[in-house]
């Protein structure tokens, strides 16, 4: 079955700054993979998401890249704010199922 | 409230009791999911129904743990004779079919097995 890994699990960054988390996949059949931001106590909600025949996205200051030949996608947040800090969890599905990562926990110090 | 809506959000229970949980996902997604949270870890996959039929259930689900969507609208999930290792949070999320398979989930029930 699939098998997503994430990393890194802790990531600091100053307020400003880039930030960047990486997930890898298994199953080349994987063709849709989201990416979940959760705080404290609350749900996961999405805040992008990328289809296996794009290459890249973008939404305001997140973006999200994916290479189907290496079966890995990034996410990638600009001019990081203190509200981004959260726990972000990328996720692969062929249709049906999602298979989620460990996670990665992101701190953004003003 | 149109999103996906789970009850109760907290449950306390004793060992060896059996609890139950309801979600109520997005009244216009066929498709619905169960999985399982704990503290610094993803969801875990439990199982997933499209319409009424479930049609895919973890290898790791426990024969005391079941669920039913009988009329394709609000799941039930319960665990039977509940252990401490069943303490987590379990997530119901929802999805349509075909094309936009964007996952919303709800807030979780908190289970706490003493």
């Amino acid at each position: 079955g699939e098998n997503v890994e994430q990393h890194p699990s802790t990531l600091s960054v100053q307020e400003g700054d880039s930030a960047v988390i990486k997930c890898t996949y298994s199953d080349s059949a994987s063709n849709y993979f989201p990416w979940y931001k959760q705080e404290l106590g609350k749900r996961p909600q999405l805040i992008i998401d990328i289809r296996s025949n794009v290459g890249e996205k973008k939404d305001q200051r997140i973006a999200v890249t994916l290479n189907k030949t290496a079966k890995h996608f990034s996410l990638h947040i600009t001019e990081t704010q203190p509200e981004d800090s959260a726990v972000y969890f990328c996720a692969a599905s062929r249709g049906q199922n999602f298979v989620f990562g460990p996670g990665t926990r992101l701190s953004v110090l003003p | 409230d149109t999103g996906v809506s789970q009850n109760p959000r907290h449950k306390i229970t004793k060992r060896g009791q059996n609890v139950t949980f309801r979600c109520d996902p997005i009244s216009e997604h066929n498709r619905l999911y169960w999985y399982r949270q704990t503290l610094g870890q993803g969801p875990e996959f439990l199982t997933y129904f499209q319409n009424e039929a479930q049609l895919e259930k973890s290898r790791l689900l426990s024969d005391r743990f079941s669920a039913e969507r009988p009329k394709g609208s609000f799941s039930t999930l319960e665990i039977q004779r509940t252990e401490q290792g069943d303490s987590a949070m379990y997530l119901c999320a929802s999805s349509s079919r075909g094309g936009d398979e964007k996952l919303f989930f709800g807030s979780g029930t908190q289970l706490s097995v003493l």
